[in-house]
């Protein structure tokens, strides 16, 4: 089964800084999708960033982008100009087809704090 | 229309309850799912429907049922709770096919008393 790791559970960066965020993940697919979602206290889940597994061109959005690892199967995000709306929880997805249906599988997530 | 609707927002529910959450999106995607989100923990996988037909149940109690009544539509009816039950019920929805992401609604609370 697939798995994800975030290992820093709390991360904290100044306003106007740049943090980096890390993920792994296991899996014995070729294909697959990665993903970086934001939840911010009003619970919604968005989209910050994805990468397909078959592009070896980092995937960049804004001040967001990641550095993407196949091998190592390593995904982290990279947060430029740290601003105070990007303070959230910051989980990894790994989107897999299972049974000819899609599931997604989410790290434990890392809480982003950004001081003033 | 980018929106994954969920209502209500919370909930509270006694044991012997009966109540639904609901779910919509008019974004003509064919998977919807229910994730359950504890406090400060990542959203679990419950049910995936697929061309409004169940393709994974991860072994949730059967006091959550789900139903998908048209590609629109997705439903979690909860009957007999529990307290520990209590968490944040995500829907989502996706394309079948292609690399697009899964978008959420805004969940909602559910507490059990």
């Amino acid at each position: 089964a697939q798995t994800v790791t975030q290992s820093q559970p709390e991360m904290s960066v100044q306003e106007a800084e740049t943090v980096t965020l890390s993920c792994t993940y296991d899996t014995s697919e070729s294909d697959y999708y990665l993903f970086w979602y934001k939840q911010p206290p009003s619970r919604q889940m968005i989209l910050v960033i994805r990468q397909e597994a078959y592009k070896q061109q980092n995937a960049t959005e804004n001040r967001f982008s990641v550095n993407f690892q196949k091998a190592a199967k390593s995904f982290s995000l990279k947060i430029s100009d740290s601003q105070l709306g990007d303070a959230a929880m910051y989980f990894c997805a790994y989107r897999s087809f299972q049974g000819g249906s899609e599931k997604l599988v989410f790290g434990k997530g890392t809480k982003l704090t950004v001081n003033p | 229309d980018t929106e994954v609707t969920q209502t209500p927002k919370h909930l509270v529910m006694g044991m012997t309850n009966k109540k639904s959450l609901k779910c919509e999106q008019h974004m003509g995607h064919r998977a919807m799912y229910w994730y359950k989100q504890k406090a400060k923990k990542p959203p679990e996988l419950m049910f995936v429907y697929s061309y409004e037909k169940l393709s994974i149940n991860e072994s949730v109690p059967s006091r959550f049922s789900p139903e998908c009544p048209n590609s629109s539509l997705l439903n979690l009816h909860l009957h007999a709770l529990q307290p520990e039950d209590s968490a944040l019920y995500l829907c989502a929805s996706s394309r079948r096919e292609g690399n697009t992401e899964a978008f959420f609604g805004q969940g909602t609370r559910l507490t059990v008393v």
